[in-house]
């Protein structure tokens, strides 16, 4: 059982260049979520989403967007990369919606921006 | 402003001493509370949870946390530390995202526990 898969691992982009970053989950869960991980900051949510076909934004949702055509799928999005979003991103997914539920993480992706 | 709060960036304990690892919510309503662990270069992994019921709440690795509304904490602890415990971790709280009516939880900032052989 795989749980969560984030592509890549690592990536360095220029500034300006795009890329999207892709999280599979294999446990069926309604919800999915991007997360970002910066020193001295914790974990802040960029976008989620919960159920097929929906997204919503987080806390820090700006500069990037995001897709869910498929269940098992949330892709994340930058259209112009920036310096400030060199971050390590994680990707979650969740079986419920009332938060009770335990959140199932990837491993992450280290994203450097030039 | 929902939040929790970790007011030690970092704990060093000697292996075989009990540790605590701090945090405190603000929260309006009964809290849902949650503690995260992230070894390095992975992803964070689930330890425990707070609901509602006994204030002392049993998770992964021998790991305990005290929930207590008063002081508004819910600290994390172990009775004898191994090395193998060092790592980073995080308290989180479920919080209402306005106009989604959904919940998310927010985290805090983390504390890096460093058990000294």
């Amino acid at each position: 059982n795989a749980g969560v898969t984030q592509t890549p691992k690592f990536r360095v982009l220029k500034t300006g260049q795009s890329m999207t970053l892709l999280c599979a989950q294999d446990m069926n869960h309604e919800y999915m979520y991007w997360y970002r991980q910066d020193p001295g900051m914790g974990l802040r949510l960029i976008h989620y989403s919960v159920g097929e076909g929906t997204t919503a934004k987080g806390e820090v949702p700006d500069g990037y967007n995001v897709s869910r055509l498929k269940k098992q799928n949330f892709l994340l999005g930058l259209e112009s990369a920036a310096p400030s979003q060199t971050s390590v991103y994680f990707c979650a997914s969740s079986d419920g919606y009332r938060g009770g539920e335990k959140l199932f993480f990837g491993s992450g992706t280290q994203l450097s921006v030039l | 402003a929902q939040s929790v709060a970790q007011p030690e960036d970092q704990v060093n304990v000697a292996e075989g001493n009990p540790l605590t690892v701090k945090c405190t919510y603000s929260v309006s309503g009964n809290p849902y509370l949650f503690w995260y662990v992230q070894y390095p270069n992975r992803g964070l992994q689930f330890l425990l949870k707070y609901i509602t019921g006994d204030n002392l709440v049993k998770g992964s690795y021998g790991f305990d946390a005290e929930f207590n509304k008063s002081q508004t904490s819910f600290h994390l602890k172990k009775p004898s530390a191994l090395v193998s415990d060092s790592a980073l971790y995080f308290c989180a709280v479920r919080v209402r995202y306005s106009g989604a009516g959904s919940y998310q939880l927010t985290f805090g900032k983390g504390t890096k526990l460093s058990v000294i052989p």
